[in-house]
């Protein structure tokens, strides 16, 4: 069965600084990779993904992640923090060998402040 | 462009009432639709998942169903609800042939 370990349950992070949301997984055989964000009484959004490639992939906003097949990582990041990324972000993993039906187990979510 | 809607935004129910959400994508067909459940605003739990018109597979038995009458038409239901269904509830839409999943806006249960 597959796995997501977000070990931050929350990032604080000026504004104008990097940003790093942490996020391992475990799943059998290659994965597929995602981070969503959600903001407070809405749905998530969808950021990003990693099906293939390039390890560096880029999102919305200016979001970025980075795929670590030995590290069994994907951490989200982004050069210059906005008072407005402050949000719940949420990592997911699908094993690229499931069904039809396409399932995302998720993490449990890292709360990202960013101060002014 | 495919847009999802659910409704109602918000409910509060009473101990042991019934429960109908309901949920609607537009702008695609034969998508697959999920019903996700989070407590405490934290970690997403899926409940259901549907690839089609009266096709619905259940991930945790509890006192909830599932129906999908219509093949972009999704709703929760359940004929007495607990205290501990309360939450928020997400639906989510995906292709098989491609990857990621989409969220509606959700409905925020409270059930007292």
């Amino acid at each position: 069965a597959q796995s997501v370990a977000q070990p931050e349950d929350q990032v604080n992070v000026a504004e104008g600084n990097p940003l790093t949301v942490k996020c391992t997984y475990s799943v059998s055989g290659n994965p597929y990779l995602f981070w969503y964000v959600q903001y407070p009484n809405r749905g998530l959004q969808f950021l990003l993904k990693y099906i293939t490639g390039d390890n560096l992939v880029k999102g919305s906003y200016g979001f970025e992640a980075e795929f670590n097949k030995s590290q069994t990582s994907f951490h989200l990041k982004k050069p210059s923090a906005l008072v407005s990324d402050s949000a719940l972000y949420f990592c997911a993993v699908r094993p690229t060998s499931s069904g039809s039906a396409r399932q995302l187990t998720f993490g449990s979510g890292t709360q990202l402040t960013v101060l002014p | 462009s495919q847009t999802i809607h659910q409704w109602p935004a918000t409910l509060v129910q009473p101990v042991g009432s019934p429960l109908s959400l309901e949920c609607t994508v537009e702008g695609t067909s034969n998508p697959n639709l999920y019903w996700y459940r989070q407590a405490a605003g934290r970690g997403l739990q899926l409940l259901f998942y549907s690839v089609g018109i009266g096709q619905i597979s259940s991930e945790v038995p509890q006192n909830l169903s599932a129906s999908r009458p219509q093949d972009r038409q999704f709703i929760l239901s359940s004929k007495k609800l607990l205290l501990s269904d309360s939450g928020f509830y997400l639906c989510a839409w995906g292709m098989t042939a491609s990857h990621e999943q989409y969220f509606g806006p959700g409905t925020r249960l409270t059930v007292t």
